[in-house]
């Protein structure tokens, strides 16, 4: 079976703070693609990254940075000195042979 | 920009009329999704087909909804009849899929549903 687990429903932070949202995903497939996407108050769904199962390498876009552990089965999602912009609600996914599923997301709000 | 286009962006129903939702791709993507959106579920996937054949459902009331892809270009959610329970925003999403997994998924706009 497939599954992802985002833990957090919600987290509050402040402007500047470091905030890292937590994703652990479950798949018997061999290759797979790991995900996140960010959904702001306005309700559209944006891509963020994509990660392959066979490529561990954590990767960091501006005050993003993703770390994939595949010993713990887990997709981390880090921002760095957080912004108020950056609160929406953000969802970790899986894609493998048949299924392409979504955690429950975690919202994120950045206090000014 | 080439975008996935979902119609309608609003409905409003009462209980038991049908509701059809419709969604056209991003012309090249082979395989296309359904999703509900509720505050409490997440993100749920319904349907899902790739080169137009449905390959999962399992996540659809099979009893009222039904899912069908009758060309390239449209992609159909149909809920008959509907129910108050249904009442949520409705995405559909169109990628590609490699031997590995599907890609990036591009959503539409999504159709919010409101059954009285």
């Amino acid at each position: 079976a497939q599954k992802v687990t985002q833990a957090q429903t919600e987290i509050s932070v402040v402007e500047k703070e470091d905030v890292t949202l937590d994703c652990v995903y479950e798949t018997r497939d061999t290759t797979y693609y790991l995900f996140w996407y960010k959904q702001p108050p306005s309700g559209e769904l944006v891509f963020l990254i994509r990660r392959n199962s066979f490529d561990e390498q954590n990767e960091i876009s501006g005050r993003y940075s993703w770390n994939f552990q595949k010993s713990t089965s887990s997709f981390n999602f880090t921002i760095t000195a957080s912004q108020v912009v950056d609160s929406a609600v953000y969802f970790c996914a899986l894609s493998g042979t048949y299924k392409y599923i979504f955690g429950t997301g975690t919202r994120l709000k950045v206090l000014a | 920009d080439a975008r996935v286009t979902q119609t309608p962006r609003h409905k409003v129903t009462e209980m038991g009329q049908e509701v059809t939702m419709r969604c056209q791709p991003i012309l090249g993507h082979n395989t296309v999704f359904w999703y509900r959106q509720t505050m409490m579920q997440g993100l749920e996937l319904l349907a899902y087909f790739r080169n137009r054949a449905p390959l999962d459902d399992s996540g659809m009331p099979k009893d009222r909804f039904s899912a069908e892809m009758p060309d390239a270009t449209l992609a159909t959610l149909k809920i008959q009849p509907s129910e108050p329970r249904d009442s949520a925003v409705y995405f559909c999403a169109s990628g590609f899929h490699s031997g590995e997994g599907t890609g990036e998924l591009f959503f539409g706009e999504g159709s919010r549903l409101t059954v009285l």
